[in-house]
Order: C-alpha cells, then structure tokens, then sequence
C-alpha cells in the first residue's frame, strides 16, 4: 500500500552539482506530476506526464529536466543546480484518464538545500 | 488570469471552537475544486472534490461548499489533530492537466 514514493528524502547540493530525483507509483495511474513547493507560493508545477512516453512543460520548467521510464516511474533532473532550486519537492500521480480531472496523489515530498 | 486565493493565512482555534477557511478563485470555467490537507513533512493528502455551484460534501468535521467564486471549508468542533495546513486547488477548463494551488492556510487547534 505504497502509493507515491519519493526518493531522497532529504538532500544537499552544491551550486553547479547535478542530482536526480526518483518517483515510482504502485497504483497504475497514468499522469504523474513534478511539483515545487515553496514559502508563500502554492505549489507550482515543474513538468507533468499525462501518459507513458509523454511529458510535458509545466509553469516553472527551467533548469529541469524529466524523464518517464515507464509507467511507475517519473524522475526529475537538475542538470546543474541553482540556489533558486532550493524548495520542497513533491511528486503526485493521478488516474488521468486523458481530459478527466482526478484527484492528485502524493508522495512525501524531498527537501533540496543548494548551496 | 487564472488565480487561487485563500485567507486567512493562519488561524489559531480552541478545541471546539467552530470557523471556516476561505477559499476565492478566478478561472476561465471551473472544472473542479479541490480541498487537500498537509502535515509538516508530508505531501498533501485529498479531502474533498466540487465541481458545481451550490454542491458541498463532508467528512466528519470537515465541510466544504462551493459558489460561483469561492468555497468554504468548515471545521466544526475541531479537535488539535485537526491541526494541518489546508490547500485549495482548482483546474479551469482550459488546462488539463494545470492545477492551479492557492498558499494554504496553517490551521492550529489548541486543547
């Protein structure tokens, strides 16, 4: 009864290192989410993958990059990090059933400090 | 513009104490409303969906009702675990797959 699952929890980088960050979802939904979350802002998304072998640009896609390997697992690239990509983020999943609206489901989120 | 915005940004209650969360929207055509609750450190987890003016759904002290540009989420007699920041989101019929969040508000329940 896993759900979303994030992986690491917590990281630190450095200015200019580059790390992935890992999602899987065990309830064969077909949209997963990249999600940023930081103080005063709602949470923003970064990119997004309707269905298996799609993704797509979300509001704040810059310095990022995403990769869908199969339908479990969505993972977020920062090629080269930034002070700015210090936040909380959260990756979700959703049936989404192309054009339906469903409820999001999420996993417990990765702190990122860059420094 | 597409816009969510919620007030208060922190409310601090008794237990018992009754109130509501605000929640205002401008979007281009509604496709629905949702209600999430997030502990610290955690992602947030759904409470509740609207799509119409006029519907509203509960789920034991929580409930959330829609109109045509807002929707409440009433906490009746809540209890210190009902302590969490409580997000709204929309979707427009415009977009997809664009959810769009407003800020929460951290709610604190003292006994």
């Amino acid at each position: 009864n896993a759900g979303v699952t994030q992986t690491p929890k917590f990281q630190v980088l450095k200015t200019g290192q580059s790390m992935t960050l890992q999602c899987a979802q065990d309830m064969n939904h077909n949209s997963m989410y990249w999600y940023r979350q930081d103080p005063g802002m709602g949470l923003r998304l970064i990119y997004y993958s309707a269905s298996e072998g799609t993704t797509d640009k979300g509001e704040v896609p810059n310095g990022y990059n995403v990769s869908r390997l199969n339908k479990r697992e969505f993972s977020l690239r920062l090629e080269s990090a930034a002070p700015s990509q210090t936040s909380v983020y959260f990756c979700a999943s959703s049936g989404g059933l192309t054009g339906v609206f469903e409820k999001l489901f999420f996993g417990s989120g990765t702190q990122l400090s860059v420094l | 513009e597409d816009q969510v915005t919620q007030s208060p940004e922190a409310l601090r209650l008794q237990e018992g104490e009754s109130s509501s969360l605000n929640c205002s929207y401008t979007v281009s055509g509604l496709r629905g409303l949702f209600w999430y609750r997030q502990d610290p450190g955690k992602g947030p987890e759904f409470l509740f969906t609207l799509y119409s003016a006029g519907e509203e759904k509960e789920k034991e002290r929580l409930k959330a009702t829609l109109t045509k540009k807002e929707s409440f989420l009433h906490i009746t007699a809540p209890k210190p675990e009902d302590s969490a920041t409580y997000l709204c989101a929309v979707q427009a019929a415009s977009g997809t797959y664009k959810y769009i969040f407003g800020t929460g508000t951290r709610l604190k329940v003292l006994a």
